[in-house]
């Protein structure tokens, strides 16, 4: 099975209003990385989270990384139509090179 | 500077048969990782390879194979396809593959099989 659970699955966000995303593992995580997949389109890697309660900013996204390290979140401030597309978030396990994608949050944005 | 490139970009095959998928690493990487997405679904880990040898691999059947060049560039094979082996495929590359390092993924080769 997956080793991390994303909620919720689906996300439709009124253009302009906020929303987050959350990702959560039963173990440990050496660190968390998430990635964008626009509609027809591949996985693009967004950033990488690795301290306990890490905090880092893009613009509109805001990613932070739990202090126990097994969660994390994403949260998008006024959403504008080209935030439209599947967000995942990965991990690898301790001691190995697997990077285990999440089911992602599909998001769709309401002009 | 090329990014990963895969070919083809679809494929339509029916029950049984074989199927190849090419992928070339971005300039620079030496680690190629596949993954298997089905619709609506996160990618799923088959395998990984380095220096030629599958380093790591997920739960997928014997009927996926692979290889790797020593130009870094790798091949998927599917034996024997099934209609649940329909799916976009997907070729990732890393630079030794450690884990932490992250993934630059082709545009996938979608194959249909029916």
């Amino acid at each position: 099975g997956q080793q991390v659970m994303q909620i919720p699955q689906y996300q439709h966000v009124q253009e302009g209003e906020d929303f987050t995303t959350y990702c959560n593992s039963s173990t440990t995580l050496s660190n968390i990385q998430w990635y964008k997949q626009r509609p027809g389109g591949h996985p693009v890697f967004l950033i990488q989270l690795v301290k306990s309660g890490e905090v880092k900013k893009q613009k509109r996204l805001t990613f932070q990384f739990g202090e126990a390290k097994k969660n994390s979140s994403l949260h998008i401030t006024a959403t504008q139509t080209t935030d439209v597309g599947t967000y995942f978030c990965a991990a690898y396990k301790a001691a190995g090179n697997k990077l285990t994608f999440g089911g992602g949050t599909r998001v769709l944005v309401k002009p | 500077d090329a990014g990963v490139t895969q070919s083809p970009t679809h494929l339509i095959k029916t029950r049984g048969q074989q199927v190849t998928l090419r992928c070339s690493p971005k300039s620079g990487h030496d680690t190629v990782s596949w993954y298997q997405q089905a619709l609506g679904q996160g990618p799923q880990f088959i395998f990984q390879y380095y220096e030629e040898e599958e380093r790591q691999r997920g739960n997928f059947p014997d009927r996926f194979s692979g290889h790797q060049f020593p130009n870094y560039s790798s091949e998927l094979n599917v034996n024997a396809l099934l209609l649940g082996d329909s799916a976009l495929y997907l070729c990732a590359s890393s630079l030794r593959g450690g884990n932490n390092e992250k993934l630059f993924f082709g545009s996938g080769t979608q194959l249909s099989v029916l």
